[in-house]
C-alpha cells in the first residue's frame, strides 16, 4: 500500500536558519502530494501541493518540488521564524487508492530567537 | 468566512458515556471525513462521507458511529468511550475526494 516517511523530529534551529524537511513516498499510481502544517492545539492547515512530476508548491517562503525518480518531496525554507515553530505532516493522495490522505508521522520544528 | 467547525474544541467525557462531536461546514462540500490523531501521531482516518454515501475504514472500531443529516453537518458518535479513545479528532471536508482537503480546528476528548 500507500506510505508517507518523514524525517524524525524535533527539528530545532535557530531564527533565519535553512529548514529542510525531508519526505519520501511509496504509491502505486501517480499521487498528489502535500504539506500541511498543524500548530499547537490546532487542526492541520494546507500549506502547499503539488501535483505532478517536477511540479513546484510554495507558499509562505516554503517550497517543495515533487521529484519521481526519487519519490520525494522534501518541504524548504530558506530562513526561519519563530511562528513557523508547528508540526508539518507530509502526505500524499492516491487516484488509485480512493484518493483518500496518506499521512506521514509527522515533523516537529522547533525555532529559537 | 467559509469554513469548517467543529465543536465543542475541549470534551471531557467518562468512560463509557456516550460522546457526540460535531462538525459543520459553510464550504457545501460533498465529502466530510472524521480523522483520530493520538498524541504525537499522524492523523488516522476513521471514515467519510460522500454526500449520504458512508464509507468506514476497515480498522474503525464499531465503537465510532458517524451521521450526516444534511450536507453542512457530521457528527461522531462514540457509543462507549474508553481510555484508548482520548484524542483530538479531526473534521475536514472536501469538494470531491480527489480535491484538497480543508480541516477543522479540531475537538480534543479527554476521558476520564
Amino acid at each position: 500500500g500507500d506510505s508517507v516517511t518523514q524525517m524524525e523530529g524535533p527539528v530545532t534551529l535557530s531564527e533565519e536558519a535553512f529548514l529542510t524537511i525531508n519526505c519520501t513516498y511509496t504509491a502505486t499510481g501517480y499521487p498528489s502530494l502535500f504539506w500541511y502544517v498543524q500548530y499547537p492545539g490546532e487542526g492541520l492547515q494546507l500549506l502547499l501541493k503539488a501535483t505532478k512530476a517536477d511540479d513546484k508548491g510554495s507558499n509562505k517562503g516554503f517550497e517543495a518540488t515533487y521529484r519521481k525518480e526519487t519519490t520525494s518531496f522534501h518541504l524548504e525554507k530558506g530562513s526561519v521564524q519563530v511562528s513557523d515553530s508547528a508540526v508539518y505532516f507530509c502526505a500524499l493522495s492516491d487516484r488509485d487508492a480512493g484518493n483518500m490522505l496518506t499521512f506521514g508521522g509527522g515533523t516537529r520544528l522547533m525555532v529559537k530567537p | 468566512d467559509a469554513m469548517v467547525i467543529q465543536n465543542p474544541r475541549y470534551q471531557v467525557t467518562q468512560f463509557g458515556k456516550p460522546v457526540t462531536l460535531s462538525c459543520s461546514q459553510t464550504l457545501n462540500h460533498n465529502v466530510m471525513y472524521w480523522y483520530q490523531q493520538k498524541s504525537s501521531q499522524a492523523p488516522k482516518l476513521l471514515f467519510h462521507y460522500y454526500d449520504k454515501d458512508f464509507n468506514n475504514e476497515a480498522d474503525t472500531p464499531d465503537n465510532f458511529q458517524s451521521r450526516r443529516p444534511n450536507t453542512s453537518f457530521c457528527f461522531l458518535d462514540i457509543r462507549s468511550p474508553g481510555l484508548g479513545d482520548a484524542a483530538m479528532y479531526l473534521c475536514a471536508t472536501s469538494r470531491n475526494t480527489d480535491y484538497e482537503q480543508y480541516f477543522g480546528p479540531g475537538t480534543r476528548l479527554t476521558v476520564t
